[in-house]
């Protein structure tokens, strides 16, 4: 198995609601990363987690909040979100130890629209 | 941190000819330079990546080149086909399972039949 699922595939939210993505792999991966990406632009880092353990935060608002609940998944918790954080969501993974091959497998991503 | 630069923005090319893009980028300690593949609505797709102890690298009608002395590494299609049309991104990183991956801006490839 060499995917990596999201959920859900389109997600349509109030700034007021709390909503979640979730990503999961079985490839035995042990980093995962959620990247944003807006229209016509390339993925941007969010978040980085190696052995479960959060590694990089790139300077990411606190409305947005990460979660690895174990090695095979990764959830975004979603609160008071602003219409500009409307974008596509991956989630991605890699074996994620050194000298490993470093290959990054991205999930089809969920469609986030804020109104 | 890390800049990657990604040229042409827009490329066609009519299909059966070459297509080049080209990337830099600024940290020296990277040595890892992915490839991806993005059709409209999908997911980034790995198409060939490099590895800074290696200079070129070919999987059929695609590969690649790195130099690591200038900083810059290109992808080469040739004998294009309708199916290439894409955005195309180039990518860097370190080479450590956990580090992130640096994304040029892109380049949209259209083949013209």
């Amino acid at each position: 198995d060499t995917e990596v699922t999201q959920t859900p595939k389109h997600l349509v939210m109030g700034m007021t609601n709390k909503k979640s993505l979730k990503c999961e792999q079985h490839m035995g991966h042990r980093a995962m990363y959620w990247y944003k990406q807006k229209a016509k632009k390339p993925p941007e880092l969010m978040f980085v987690y190696s052995y479960e353990k959060l590694s990089i935060n790139e300077s990411v608002p606190s409305r947005f909040s990460p979660e690895c609940p174990n090695s095979s998944l990764l959830n975004l918790h979603l609160h008071a979100l602003q219409p500009e954080d409307s974008a596509l969501y991956l989630c991605a993974s890699s074996q994620g130890y050194r000298d490993a091959p470093y290959e990054q497998y991205f999930g089809p991503g969920t469609r986030l629209t804020v109104t | 941190g890390e800049n990657v630069e990604q040229h042409p923005s827009t490329l066609s090319v009519q299909e059966g000819d070459s297509a080049v893009i080209k990337c830099t980028y600024s940290d020296s300690a990277s040595n890892y330079f992915p490839w991806y593949k993005q059709e409209l609505g999908k997911r980034p797709q790995l198409i060939i990546d490099i590895r800074s102890n290696v200079g070129e690298k070919k999987d059929q009608r695609i590969a690649v080149t790195l130099n690591k002395t200038a900083k810059h590494f290109s992808l080469h299609i040739t004998e294009t086909q309708p199916e290439d049309s894409a955005v195309y991104f180039c990518a860097a990183s370190r080479f450590f399972g956990n580090e992130k991956l640096t994304f040029g801006t892109g380049t949209r490839l259209t083949i013209i039949p």
